[in-house]
């Protein structure tokens, strides 16, 4: 079936530089998509999310991309921090039948900054 | 913002046991809930999804007698892990949204489950 994925699994930045972390989608009727930081033994948190009206969104120190053409989302933070350090997963809202919805995560991504 | 809790946080159980986890919106009511689970190093894989008042949807190769799932009120909805093994021991997430609506869902803090 289709999926999401992610292709870099792990990532290291020094403090203060600028992170990227890719992802590619392939279910092309997605719609909205998020991107969750985890970090070890605790469950996801919310960073950022995007809907397929848009191309681009801001946050706090974060911006998603979404480009819909070659089905690739990616997470820039800027200015990667210690306590940025975590497991990032992107997911994808996917219609499971009717109004329902279910998320489908991909394979994460570990970030490591390095002070 | 909405809080999703789950409890507990961490439980050991013997083999052949079973133990239950909830999972509590606190601040909104819940239509929906989801079950994961998640192993050492890997991403989350969704095991069942919650519908108050209904019987809970299964994702293919999830067996619906190990992991029984109640969603009795819109607050409320609990995993139960029936006799269960060491391979069962995992990392389970539930999360939760507002409704049948394509938005953000909100997670619970997860349960590392080990038997022993």
């Amino acid at each position: 079936g289709e999926s999401v994925g992610l292709h870099l699994p792990t990532l290291s930045v020094q403090e203060g530089d600028n992170s990227i972390i890719n992802c590619a989608y392939s279910n092309s009727a997605s719609d909205y998509f998020i991107w969750y930081k985890q970090e070890s033994g605790k469950g996801p948190q919310f960073i950022i999310d995007i809907r397929s009206n848009m191309d681009k969104r801001q946050g706090q120190r974060v911006t998603v991309l979404l480009n819909k053409t070659v089905k690739h989302l990616s997470l820039q933070i800027a200015a990667t921090q210690p306590g940025d350090s975590a497991v990032y997963f992107c997911a994808e809202n996917t219609n499971s039948g009717g109004s329902n919805y279910k998320l489908t995560f991909g394979k994460g991504t570990l970030l490591t900054v390095n002070p | 913002g909405a809080v999703v809790s789950q409890h507990p946080s961490r439980v050991i159980c013997k083999s052949g046991t079973s133990v239950k986890i909830e999972c509590r919106s606190l601040d909104f009511q819940a239509t929906t809930m989801f079950w994961y689970r998640q192993f050492p190093k890997q991403s989350l894989m969704l095991m069942a999804t919650s519908n108050e008042g209904s019987k809970a949807t299964y994702e293919q190769g999830v067996e619906k007698d190990k992991f029984l799932i109640n969603h009795a009120s819109l607050t409320l909805s609990t995993l139960t892990v029936t006799s269960a093994h060491p391979e069962d021991s995992s990392f389970y997430i539930c999360s939760a949204s507002r409704g049948n609506e394509n938005t953000e869902a909100f997670f619970g803090q997860g349960t590392r489950l080990t038997v022993v």
